[in-house]
């Protein structure tokens, strides 16, 4: 059965404190790995797509990779307003094939 | 920037009450969708629609369920007699490339009495 994982499931860091989130996957013909963020009480916001292992996004503090088995979301020297859920959600190559996300990470960064 | 818009943002009803919710997606966009989440649950995948028909839909998705472009605008998600179980965050979304990059909107806040 195709599963996506996250762990932690609620992370705190200190303002500066660099930290990774990972994202495990179970799909049979991934076709695209997709990060997002979503702010309570808010639909998800779109981050980064990953396609291919070995492959690397990066936006601003944020710096995503994929692997055959798992991703990584990087978060280096984060801020307080970087503080959100950060979902992961995967595509299989099938067509019309629906999105599946995972259930999250819960980020908080302390000033 | 332009973003997907959904009305109203709370909704409240009585069970076995049929509810509209309403979405207008990005413009150019050719493919539209409805996903809720539950309350510190996953986001769950409903339905998928292009071309003026349902691509792809959920076991979620049954007869109590229905969505409609009654225009070029508007994208509609109705549930026809409401259960306790259907109160959820109630997210539409649209993307102009098939389930890649979706835009979601703010949602609505489904409360089923």
């Amino acid at each position: 059965e195709d599963q996506v994982t996250q762990s932690p499931e609620a992370l705190r860091l200190q303002e500066g404190e660099s930290s990774s989130l990972n994202c495990s996957y179970t799909v049979s013909g991934l076709r695209g790995l997709f990060w997002y963020r979503q702010d309570p009480g808010k639909g998800p916001e779109f981050l980064f797509t990953l396609y291919s292992a070995g492959e690397e996004k990066e936006k601003e503090r944020l710096k995503a990779t994929l692997t055959k088995k798992e991703s990584f979301l990087h978060i280096t020297a984060p801020k307080p307003e970087d503080s959100a859920t950060y979902l992961c959600a995967v595509l299989r190559g099938a067509s019309y094939d629906k999105v599946i996300f995972g259930p999250g990470t819960s980020l908080s960064v302390i000033p | 920037e332009p973003e997907v818009t959904q009305t109203p943002s709370h909704q409240v009803t009585q069970m076995g009450q049929e509810v509209i919710l309403r979405c207008v997606p990005i413009s150019n966009h050719l493919y539209f969708y409805w996903y809720r989440q539950i309350l510190g649950q996953k986001v769950e995948f409903l339905v998928s629609f292009y071309n003026n028909e349902i691509s792809e839909k959920s076991e979620i998705f049954d007869d109590q369920f229905s969505v409609e472009r009654p225009d070029g605008s508007n994208f509609t998600l109705k549930i026809r007699s409401t259960k306790l179980e259907d109160s959820a965050m109630y997210f539409c979304a649209s993307s102009d490339l098939y389930s890649e990059k979706l835009f979601f909107g703010s949602g609505t806040q489904l409360s089923v009495l």
